[in-house]
């Protein structure tokens, strides 16, 4: 399977900064099927970009996703109080589908 | 507007049996795939298995198959999961999610609210 490593696993920034997500494959994903999804405390993932970077339905174009083979990235600008949240990265390229463990980020 | 919609809390004592729902609408329930999600006190996420309601076709990442099963109803556009017998490591949030392509593995464009099942003697 797939195995895929999310960095840094806590990213500590202040309101209005730049957050960059990073999200490592063990092998090479067909297609870039790479998935980003936000988890806010105590509610269920929402999903945020596709195909490595489609932004999914009302996501706003702070968030960018990028990368291809086994190196990804997501960004976020501007970084707000509601964005404070953790992240995960899906790979849907090869089954069976996997996800990374996580990037927390936290208010500085 | 996509709706999954799950029980918020079950608990259970060790060995009991249990089965949650997800009840799905505003869509067409038989055409996507519907993913179950297990997420452990202070985890990730886990891919448990993923059901295609319109034939029952079922898979089951390795690691659960054997230990839950997953089926869907579809006349009353509802997925479940079940267990026979609960251990106190099934303690987690199980979440259900619909798969939005057509394919067994995709990405998941709409998730439900969550069960909290708690195990405990």
């Amino acid at each position: 399977e797939i195995v895929l490593t999310q960095s840094p696993a806590t990213l500590s920034l202040s309101p209005g900064e730049t957050a960059t997500l990073s999200c490592g494959a063990s092998r090479s994903i067909p297609s870039n099927f790479l998935a980003w999804y936000q988890q806010r405390s105590g509610l269920a993932p929402r999903l945020l970009i596709s195909g490595a970077s489609n932004r999914a339905t009302d996501i706003p174009d702070k968030f960018s996703g990028s990368g291809s083979g086994t190196d990804f990235t997501l960004t976020i600008s501007r970084v707000e109080p509601e964005d404070f949240a953790v992240y995960y990265c899906q790979q849907y390229g090869r089954s069976p589908i996997t996800f990374g463990q996580g990037t927390r980020l936290e208010i500085k | 507007e996509v709706q999954l919609v799950q029980p918020g809390a079950e608990v259970k004592k060790p060995g009991e049996s249990l089965k949650i729902s997800c009840k799905a609408s505003g869509y067409t329930f038989y055409n996507y795939w519907v993913a179950w999600v297990r997420q452990m006190p202070g985890k990730g996420l886990e891919l448990m298995g993923i059901v295609f309601p319109a034939d029952s076709d079922t898979r089951y990442t390795s690691s659960f198959e054997g230990h839950v099963t997953i089926s869907a109803d579809m006349s009353i556009s509802t997925a479940y999961l079940q267990w026979s017998s609960l251990k106190a490591s099934d303690t987690a949030i199980y979440y259900c999610a619909r798969n939005a392509g057509g394919t067994a593995d995709y990405y998941m464009d709409a998730w439900g609210n969550g069960t909290t099942v708690i195990v405990s003697s």
